[in-house]
């Protein structure tokens, strides 16, 4: 099946500790997509890239990296500057064709930093 | 920035009808989305307008004014997997194709 998988569902980490959430989507999209959610707020975007080897930040990257090695694959680093990592983590992807700028999410990664 | 409103609550019955409005900005618009979010999980597409109108898809319409920087999101015939957060996003001009998100709608459908 087509989609886009994060893993893991929920993630613990202690405060401190850089971790890596994954995506990975098999939709043969070109642009992705990280946003971070917080109870009672929109998304809010972190990085995107819109092609291969390339990203850009988006409105609150301070304490994410990220990298797009693959077309498949946008990882996102969370690091120990970010100061309130614990949050909901969503990645989409879109195409850059006839389906327009319809973002397709993946099921999200829950991160609790303790 | 680019402020998008909405509702932060609704409340409504089984079988009813639901209107969820957003509003923006309307310098540099470029399309409007909705997206419907269940509790703890990924959002998912529900319409695009681009145009002024009303477009239909099964129990939900969405309405586009691009004069008056305003949307609807129309839900029929309620049922109990309705309750669920109802997102609008804005996608702007000279914004590399990004999307700007509201803060949500959280409808909950009573018996």
């Amino acid at each position: 099946d087509g989609g886009i998988t994060q893993s893991p569902k929920y993630l613990f980490r202690k405060e401190g500790q850089n971790v890596t959430l994954s995506c990975e989507q098999n939709l043969n999209h070109d642009a992705m997509y990280w946003y971070r959610q917080d109870p009672g707020q929109g998304l809010r975007l972190i990085y995107y890239s819109q092609i291969v080897n390339d990203f850009q930040k988006g409105d609150i990257a301070e304490g994410y990296s990220v990298s797009r090695e693959k077309k498949e694959s946008f990882p996102l680093t969370v690091t120990s500057a970010q100061k309130n990592p614990t949050a909901f983590y969503l990645c989409a992807s879109k195409t850059s064709g006839g389906d327009g700028d319809t973002q397709y999410f993946g099921p999200g990664t829950r991160l609790t930093v303790l | 920035g680019q402020n998008i409103d909405q509702p932060t609550e609704m409340t409504a019955t089984e079988g009813a009808i639901v209107q969820i409005n957003c509003t923006y900005q309307t310098s540099g618009f470029n399309g409007l989305f909705w997206y419907q979010q269940h509790a703890g999980e990924a959002p998912t597409f529900l319409s695009y307008n681009v145009l002024d109108g009303l477009e239909e898809k099964g129990r939900f319409s969405s309405f586009l004014s691009r004069s008056k920087g305003y949307s609807y999101l129309l839900l029929k015939e309620l049922q109990m997997k309705d309750s669920a957060s109802y997102l609008c996003a804005v996608l702007f001009s000279g914004s590399a194709r990004q999307l700007t998100f509201g803060s949500g709608t959280q409808l909950t459908v009573l018996p």
